[in-house]
């Protein structure tokens, strides 16, 4: 089992829709937890960060981070065409700086 | 804002020859560096991490020999692909950690695109 899991896509929305990314995450002791975009060959984008259960909202972004489950999501509101990326999720775990990425999932945002 | 610079940004060689890649900070001193390799299609691999002054920590399955990393100061960085082959064709990335910012405390270098032929 892979430390990150996600969905590699494409995940195809319409735009003005709502894009829902999500990421598993298998060491309980994972601390804080990030999404990033990367836009093909260029380097990852900081989007926000979560470590509280519960929801975080920034604009037209919101993670949602639920530890019993090991779950973490991420919602993109009134999607654009210029969102349309791979969004990687990352984990950091207790008493080390690492981040540990997922595979990442390509989302498509249609006009 | 935090600025790594790396470089180069693109770079071919020849089978059997050395590259090697800067990461530098350049408006913070960065207490860690780290060094990720990304295949296409692909997530962003930890291959080392590496502190100012001490030896590099490698994760499990990346070759120390092979991928020599020195971290000669605060703001710099170096990787070094030694006897390169078109298997270590890859982006490679460096991400710089600085603790003062809290999780807003990793910035990423701009890539660099080896090609090995």
């Amino acid at each position: 089992q892979k430390e990150v899991e996600q969905n590699s896509g494409p995940l195809s929305v319409p735009e003005g829709a709502i894009a829902s990314l999500n990421c598993t995450y298998s060491d309980r002791g994972s601390q804080s937890f990030f999404w990033y975009r990367q836009y093909s060959g260029k380097s990852p984008e900081l989007i926000m960060f979560i470590y509280s259960n519960g929801d975080k909202e920034d604009g037209r972004f919101t993670a949602q981070l639920n530890k019993a489950s090991q779950y973490v999501s991420l919602l993109i509101r009134d999607s654009q065409p210029s969102d349309s990326a791979t969004y990687l999720c990352a984990v950091k775990r207790r008493n080390t700086d690492k981040l540990i990425f997922g595979t990442g999932t390509r989302l498509q945002v249609f006009p | 804002g935090a600025v790594v610079s790396q470089h180069p940004s693109r770079v071919i060689c020849k089978s059997g020859t050395s590259v090697k890649i800067e990461c530098r900070s350049l408006d913070f001193q960065a207490t860690t560096m780290f060094w990720y390799r990304q295949f296409p299609k692909q997530s962003l691999m930890l291959m080392a991490t590496s502190n100012e002054g001490s030896k590099a920590t490698y994760e499990q399955g990346v070759e120390k020999d092979k991928f020599l990393i020195n971290h000669a100061s605060l703001t710099l960085s170096t990787l070094t692909v030694t006897s390169a082959h078109p298997e270590d064709s890859s982006f490679y990335i460096c991400s710089a950690r600085d603790r003062d910012r809290g999780a807003y405390g990793y910035t990423f270098g701009s890539g660099t695109r080896l090609t090995v032929v």
